[in-house]
């Protein structure tokens, strides 16, 4: 079975450029959930999806969004890129995302996107 | 606000001992506690979790202890290996409600010969 494929692995972006990340959950996962990792600070969660919903989210500007399409794949965007925003973005898959009929709350995670604004 | 913390940025142990990982909390509302680990590169992989209405569960070299009162949990791996060097992670969530995984900022754990 294979597990959450997120694509680049690595990108270089300048200031006030913008990005789109992907990442396709593991074959009947339903929940994305994206999360941002930095030196310090953690995983920081960016945002849910659920069926296409933006289910939850994060303290992030709006500058950051997403969606999920009706395969379950999901994108992430991150428009007017700052140095600040360089980081590992991670994808994590879920059977429904909640805790709901025994889901245990675990994520698969996929290996990331390192994202270095310059 | 910073409501899960791994107060240890990182820890050494010496192989075959014990390694203790701590996490502290500040809100009551969670119910869910977990434990991921993470190798450069990869992304974080489950390891172990425990309900808030227990206060220990264990899964071979590894054990979760949990602390309502203190808002407090621990994760104990005896006897340490070199494989078990990695940034670990602690993650709590709230069953009702917005249902988001809050982690803590990680604590780097060298295991060494």
């Amino acid at each position: 079975k294979a597990g959450v494929t997120q694509t680049p692995r690595y990108l270089i972006k300048t200031r006030g450029q913008q990005v789109t990340l992907s990442c396709s959950p593991i074959s009947g996962h339903r929940s994305v959930s994206w999360y941002q990792q930095t030196p310090g600070q953690g995983l920081q969660f960016l945002f849910e999806y659920f069926s296409e919903t933006q289910r939850n989210k994060g303290n992030f500007p709006g500058r950051f969004s997403g969606r999920q399409f009706s395969n379950s794949r999901s994108e992430m965007n991150v428009s007017t890129l700052e140095l600040g925003d360089s980081a590992l973005y991670l994808c994590a898959s879920s059977l429904a995302g909640g805790l709901a009929g025994g889901n245990t709350g675990e994520l698969f995670f996929g290996e990331g996107s390192r994202l270095t604004v310059l | 606000d910073q409501q899960v913390k791994q107060n240890s940025p990182s820890l050494s142990v010496q192989e075959g001992r014990i390694s203790i990982l701590n996490c502290d909390y500040t809100n009551s509302m969670f119910d869910y506690f977990l434990w991921y680990k993470k190798y450069p590169a990869e992304g974080p992989t489950f390891l172990i979790s425990i309900s808030s209405i227990k206060d220990k569960n264990e899964d071979g070299r590894f054990t979760v202890f949990l602390n309502k009162s203190a808002k407090h949990l621990s994760l104990h791996i005896v006897p340490s290996q070199p494989g078990d060097s990695a940034v670990y992670f602690c993650a709590a969530i709230r069953i009702q409600g917005a249902q988001k995984l809050v982690f803590g900022q990680g604590t780097r754990l060298t295991i060494n010969p």
